[in-house]
């Protein structure tokens, strides 16, 4: 049971280049989240689902896509990247909402020179 | 809007020393309120929760009591240990809303 992971663990891009981060879980949970930490702030949320085929906007999801085609996966994506988007990017899933408990994956450190 | 403020840190104790890191909140209504900690190289994990006022979460040794009256939602823990060293953060929800707000974090560095 490996919980929530994702890949991959770091990466660096350049400005305008494109990506995919890739989150799995196999906890058979409907709701998946991105979120970003940057420093100081805390965690913010970027985009999220509710079950397999659905996305929704978070609190910050200017510049980033997402998808959901199976239910234990979450991708998200950038298409031109920004230095505004280095970042800590973590996973997170839980069953029954966002108020139940969310269990994080181990993070994407991205840095866009 | 909501919001979560924390103590900022990094605060550090010697092992068996009381720890309380503080937590206040602005919200609307009755929101949830939550301890998640981030061990080093992990993603963050639940400490605790409190639904409601008056509402005492409690995990691991930490507790944390929901005050409606001072909307505070601080981090206790009666003898710290090495192995709690870890970035803590306090965060909050309304119910039925779409976003978990999240404080700062507070790193805790606890010294053998």
């Amino acid at each position: 049971n490996a919980g929530v992971t994702q890949t991959p663990k770091f990466r660096v891009l350049k400005t305008g280049q494109s990506m995919t981060l890739l989150c799995a879980q196999d906890m058979n949970h409907e709701y998946m989240y991105w979120y970003r930490q940057d420093p100081g702030m805390g965690l913010r949320l970027i985009h999220y689902s509710v079950g397999e085929g659905t996305t929704a906007k978070g609190e910050v999801p200017d510049g980033y896509n997402v998808s959901r085609l199976k239910k234990q996966n979450f991708l998200l994506g950038l298409e031109s990247a920004a230095p505004s988007q280095t970042s800590v990017y973590f996973c997170a899933s839980s069953w029954n909402g966002m108020a139940d408990t969310q269990y994080f994956g181990p993070g994407t450190r991205l840095t866009v020179l | 809007g909501d919001s979560v403020t924390q103590m900022e840190g990094p605060v550090t104790l010697s092992e068996e020393a009381f720890l309380t890191i503080n937590c206040t909140y602005t919200a609307t209504g009755y929101p949830s309120l939550f301890w998640y900690v981030q061990y080093p190289g992990e993603g963050l994990q639940l400490l605790l929760k409190a639904t409601k006022a008056d509402d005492k979460g409690s995990n691991k040794g930490f507790e944390a009591t929901y005050r409606k009256e001072t909307t505070s939602f601080h981090l206790e823990k009666g003898s710290v240990q090495v192995s709690d060293s870890a970035v803590y953060f306090c965060a909050l929800i309304q119910t039925g809303a779409n976003n978990l707000f999240f404080g700062t974090g507070t790193r805790l560095t606890v010294i053998p």
